[in-house]
């Protein structure tokens, strides 16, 4: 069945470093891919997205990029902020069902 | 517009207690999807409806059921509570996420405590 991969975390960095938090997919057809951020005692908010291959999500800062051939759907921001603090969840869109099917999220932790 | 509202915010039940939570969809929307957030199993789909129908299910045990009404809003039931149902329930609004490329907005949740 469909399935989505992160990196694990905890993933600490300093104020103003790059970040990348990787996410690989499997799934039959063309799902939409998904960024997806919780704050602490919060539900989850939709970071960015794509919809078909080589589509570049970006929105605060942040981006990322369908590759179909790689199957991949990598988070990247060029300086965080303390603010950024907050664990991501990667997600697809089932073809089939439309359910979103997320990976098991990376939290993000950043020091001043 | 407004987003999605989710009641209670917060619950503490007893095993063996049922339990109702209240999802109201951004207005228009028609689909209303539910998540459940536990540390050990992650985000994990319940159900969705769209226009008063289950539409798809997860794999959860029948003790979870739902509704929608002809407002779109959507209550989900939890009967007989087990220790294991205590989590972070995830509602989610959309046009219709059948269609794929459709994005889902999520409530800010109800957190379930079973004791």
């Amino acid at each position: 069945g469909d399935s989505v991969t992160q990196m694990e975390g905890p993933v600490t960095l300093s104020e103003e470093a790059f970040l990348t938090i990787n996410c690989t997919y499997t799934a039959t057809g063309y799902p939409s891919l998904f960024w997806y951020v919780q704050y602490p005692g919060e539900g989850l908010q939709l970071l960015l997205k794509a919809t078909k291959a080589d589509d570049k999500g970006s929105n605060k800062g942040f981006e990322a990029t369908y590759r179909k051939e790689t199957t991949s759907f990598h988070l990247e921001k060029g300086s965080v902020q303390v603010s950024d603090s907050a664990v991501y969840f990667c997600a697809l869109t089932s073809t089939n069902t439309g359910k979103l099917i997320f990976g098991q999220g990376t939290t993000l932790q950043v020091k001043p | 517009k407004a987003g999605v509202t989710q009641t209670p915010r917060y619950l503490i039940k007893t095993r063996g207690q049922q339990v109702t939570l209240s999802c109201s969809p951004i207005s228009g929307h028609r689909s209303v999807s539910w998540y459940q957030q536990t540390p050990g199993q992650g985000l994990q789909f319940l159900f969705e409806y769209f226009s008063e129908t289950q539409r798809n299910k997860g794999n959860f045990p029948g003790r979870f059921s739902g509704r929608q009404f002809s407002n779109s809003r959507s209550e989900m039931n939890v009967s007989t509570l087990e220790l294991g149902d205590s989590a972070l329930y995830l509602c989610a609004s959309s046009n219709d996420p059948g269609v794929g490329t459709d994005t889902q907005y999520f409530g800010p949740g109800t957190r379930l405590t079973v004791l």
